[in-house]
């Protein structure tokens, strides 16, 4: 069973729309949950992090955490081009170890 | 910018060669990590270096190993390369916050793109 699971897509959403990513994971301590954006040929950004069940909101970004049910989503309102990429879920282990689910790819068409 | 560099950014090697990739990181970012990502595939953890000591490893062979330095660079080595070990190698440090506790939060470098032939 893998650590982090996410669908892999593609997901393609209009311009305006609200983009829905979803992730499980597999490890009922785990506390800490990140996304990430990675546009193709680059590395990595963070975008958001979250650590309280319930919704994080940052811009047009929300994070929501459910740990009873394992799930962590996040949501893109008002989506543009400039959104797409590939967006990867990670949960961090008490040593400070990342796992990441191999990422959804999102297209935003104009 | 995450205060996180890396060089080279792209390499070719053969396989069975030897490769060297190298990492700078912030003033008192004292965890590194370095992160192996297959072509389609998310991150994968590789090791974890704190105060110079390795405090973690992913299920990756001995011979992918690392140093720490005390000027908080880092390096990742790995030898007899397999056609495999093609892949973006990122290393990443955990932010600090304005007073210095970590923040949990990992920053990557942009990465070394190895290419084996």
């Amino acid at each position: 069973q893998k650590e982090v699971e996410q669908n892999s897509g593609p997901l393609s959403v209009p311009e305006g729309a609200i983009a829905s990513l979803n992730c499980t994971y597999s490890d009922r301590v785990s506390q800490s949950f990140f996304w990430y954006r990675q546009y193709s040929g680059k590395s990595p950004e963070l975008i958001m992090s979250i650590y309280s069940n319930g919704d994080k909101e940052d811009g047009r970004f929300t994070a929501q955490l459910n740990k009873a049910s394992q799930y962590v989503s996040l949501l893109i309102r008002d989506s543009q081009p400039s959104d797409s990429a590939t967006y990867l879920c990670a949960v961090r282990n008490t040593g400070n170890q990342f796992y990441f689910g191999t990422g959804t790819s999102l297209t935003v068409i104009p | 910018e995450t205060g996180v560099t890396q060089s080279p950014t792209h390499l070719i090697k053969t396989r069975g060669q030897q490769v060297t990739l190298r990492c700078s990181s912030q003033s008192g970012h004292n965890t590194v990590s370095w992160y192996q990502q297959a072509l389609g595939q998310g991150p994968q953890f590789i090791f974890q270096y704190y105060r110079e000591e390795e405090n973690g490893r992913g299920n990756f062979p001995p011979r992918f190993s690392g140093l720490q330095f005390p000027n908080y660079s880092s390096e990742l080595n790995v030898n007899a390369l397999e056609l495999d070990d093609s892949a973006l190698y990122l290393c990443a440090s955990i932010a600090k916050s304005g007073r210095g506790a970590n923040t949990g939060e990992l920053f990557f470098g942009e990465g070394s793109r190895l290419t084996v032939l």
